[in-house]
Order: C-alpha cells, then structure tokens, then sequence
C-alpha cells in the first residue's frame, strides 16, 4: 500500500465550477501537508501548505486536513481555465523533510 | 534570480552510455533533492543532500550515483544507462526550517534507447 493514495483523474469541470481534489495517507507521523500544482511541461510549484489538521484559504483556494481519518482536500472555488493543470499533494514526512508525493490529479477547467 | 535551474533540458541516451544532470540554485538553499516522474507514480525521491559534502539515499536510489561538492550544485549522474531510466527528473531545493516547501527546477527530460 501506498503512504499516499491520490484519485489520478483526470477531472474535467465548466468554468466557475467548485472543485474538490482528495488524497489519504497512512503514515501518522506526517505533519505538515502540501499542496503543488504542476502545469504541464513544468516543474511542481507549491500553491499552499496546512499544518495538522484544521482548514487554510488562500483567495480561492481551501485546504483542508484531517489527521483522524489521514484525509486531505483541496477545494478550488469560482474555478478557471488557468486552473487546468496537475495538483499533486505532498505530506511532509520527517526530519529531513522528505516530501512523500501522490501521483497527482490532472484537472482541466472548461471555458 | 533564476531559482533552481537543470541542465540539460533533454537528452536521448543509448543503453550503457553514461551522463550527469546538473542542477543549480541561488537561493543559498542547505537541502536539495532530485526526483524522478513516472506516468501514474507521481515523484518519487533517488537522492538528497542536507548540507555540502553529504548525501543520501531516498527511495529509489538504483542505478543513480549523485555528488554535492559545492552548496549550490548537486549532480545527479547514471553510469549505465538503462531503458527503465526514461523518464523525467526534477531538481529541487529547501531552506533549513521551512518545513516541506520546497523549489522545483523545469525538469529533464531523458529518453534511454
């Protein structure tokens, strides 16, 4: 079993549409937990990051963790077409802050 | 300032050939990492560095020998290349207590024939 597991999509929305990306974890050790968005042909950009549990917006972006059933949600309100792109999370695991990456969701906005 | 930055951005190798990627930062960045990206397996960790002088192995180290001998350069070499090693490696860096945000290079690319 995988220390993350990420629903690889793709996932294709209208424009405007509420957008939610998920991902479960096994490892309780993880404490921070990131969120990168890749467009295509890109390297992986951080969009946001919580730490434990609780929820984080940032603009139009919500991310949300909850460590008691080691799940993560990402929520993209009013989304748009330069939202197309993979969103990977990204829990943070140990001292050495070795990021353990899911396998990305691809999602595509449509105008 | 360029962040992080890979060189070469693509490369086709035969079988057994042998190269380095090289990667640079200028953000003074203590740890720096390279990653491979597989179709449906997401990023998966061959080596990390905490500090100049030292590395380590992450989750998939085979294959790969890597070297970190100035703070901003880290080198990701193959020695014998295999057609298993096609596919496209990032470069990142971090800052010491910035938990897991880390810089991302734009990738190579690399086709093993």
């Amino acid at each position: 079993q995988k220390e993350v597991e990420q629903d690889p999509g793709p996932l294709s929305v209208p424009e405007g549409a509420i957008v939610s990306l998920n991902c479960t974890y096994s490892n309780s050790a993880f404490q921070y937990f990131m969120w990168y968005r890749q467009y295509s042909r890109k390297g992986p950009e951080l969009l946001m990051y919580t730490y434990s549990s609780g929820n984080k917006e940032d603009g139009r972006f919500t991310a949300q963790v909850d460590k008691s059933s080691k799940y993560i949600s990402l929520f993209i309100r009013d989304s748009q077409p330069s939202d197309s792109a993979t969103y990977l999370c990204a829990p943070d695991r140990g001292s050495a802050r070795q990021l353990t990456f899911g396998s990305g969701t691809q999602l595509t906005v449509l105008p | 300032n360029a962040g992080v930055t890979q060189t070469p951005k693509f490369r086709v190798l035969k079988t057994g050939q042998s190269m380095t990627l090289l990667c640079a930062q200028d953000m003074n960045h203590e740890y720096m990492y390279w990653y491979r990206q597989d179709p449906g397996m997401g990023l998966r960790l061959i080596h990390y560095s905490v500090g100049e002088g030292t590395t380590a192995k992450g989750e998939v180290p085979d294959g790969y020998n890597v070297s970190r001998l100035k703070k901003q350069n880290f080198l990701l070499g193959l020695e014998s290349a295999a057609p298993s090693q096609t596919s496209v490696y990032f470069c990142a860096s971090r800052l010491a207590g910035t938990g897991g945000i880390q810089y991302f290079g734009a990738g190579t690319r690399l086709s093993v024939l």
